[in-house]
C-alpha cells in the first residue's frame, strides 16, 4: 500500500459526459501527479501540482483539467468524454516539488470506461 | 521527439534463470531514466533512477545500468514473485521542461 488513495476505483459513463476523479496524496506529500494509461498509448504523464499550484504539464488535453486543494487532495476533471478516453488514470505523490527526480508513489488507479 | 523502446515485449523465465530487459531511448538532454515495476491492476512502483552513463544501481535481485543509448535491467536468479511488467521512462529537457516519456513495458513471467 503506497498511501495514495484514489476514488472511485471504477467509473462507467457515456460519451459527452463529464467526470471527476479524486486523489489523496500520502501524508506529508506536497506534490500530486496525474497519469493516463491506455493499451495503445501506454503510460502518459498529464500534469503535476505542487502545494496547490500547477507545476508542470505533460500531454494533457484541453478537455481535461485538474486542481489541488488546500488540504492537498487533487481532482482531475474530464469533460466531453470520448471513447478514446477510456483508460486507467493514476495519481502519484511525492514529498516536495522537485519533479521527476523525486520518488513518486502511485495510487491504485481509477478505471474509466466511456461507452 | 523523445522515444523509448523496450524489448522484449514479453519474457518467460524459469525460476533461477537470469536475464536482462532492454530499454533503448532517444532523448534531447537526458535528465534521468527511471525503472518501474507494475503488477496487474496496480499502480507502478518505483525501482531506480539513473542520471548519467555508466551509473549502476542495485536492489535485491535487480540491477539497472545506463549507457548513452540504452539501459538494462538485469534480473539475477529470479523468483516467481518477480513476475510483473517492467516500465522504463526517460525525462528529457528538450521542449517542455517536464517531458516524461514511457516505454510500453516488458511483461516478465517467472515460472516455478
Amino acid at each position: 500500500d503506497s498511501g495514495v488513495t484514489q476514488t472511485p476505483k471504477h467509473l462507467i459513463t457515456a460519451t459527452g459526459q463529464r467526470v471527476t476523479l479524486r486523489c489523496s496524496p500520502r501524508s506529508g506529500d506536497l506534490s500530486v501527479y496525474w497519469y493516463q494509461q491506455s493499451l495503445d498509448q501506454g503510460l502518459q504523464f498529464l500534469i503535476q501540482y505542487y502545494n496547490g499550484e500547477e507545476r508542470a504539464k505533460g500531454n494533457i488535453l484541453e478537455r481535461f483539467s485538474a486542481q489541488q486543494f488546500p488540504d492537498l487532495h487533487s481532482e482531475l476533471n474530464l469533460s466531453s468524454l470520448e471513447l478514446g478516453d477510456s483508460a486507467l488514470y493514476f495519481c502519484a505523490s511525492s514529498a516536495s516539488g522537485q519533479g521527476f527526480q523525486e520518488t513518486q508513489y502511485f495510487g491504485p488507479g481509477t478505471r474509466l470506461l466511456v461507452l | 521527439e523523445d522515444q523509448v523502446t523496450q524489448s522484449p515485449e514479453a519474457l518467460r523465465l524459469q525460476e533461477g534463470e537470469s536475464s536482462s530487459l532492454n530499454c533503448s531511448y532517444t532523448v534531447s538532454g537526458l535528465r534521468g531514466l527511471f525503472w518501474y515495476r507494475q503488477d496487474p491492476g496496480k499502480g507502478p512502483e518505483f525501482l531506480f533512477t539513473l542520471y548519467s552513463a555508466g551509473e549502476e544501481k542495485e536492489k535485491e535481485r535487480l540491477k539497472a545500468t545506463l549507457t548513452k543509448k540504452e539501459s538494462f535491467l538485469h534480473i539475477t536468479a529470479p523468483k516467481p514473485e518477480d513476475s510483473a511488467t517492467y516500465l522504463c521512462a526517460v525525462w528529457g529537457s528538450g521542449g517542455s521542461n517536464y517531458k516524461l516519456t514511457f516505454g510500453k513495458g516488458t511483461l516478465l513471467t517467472v515460472n516455478p
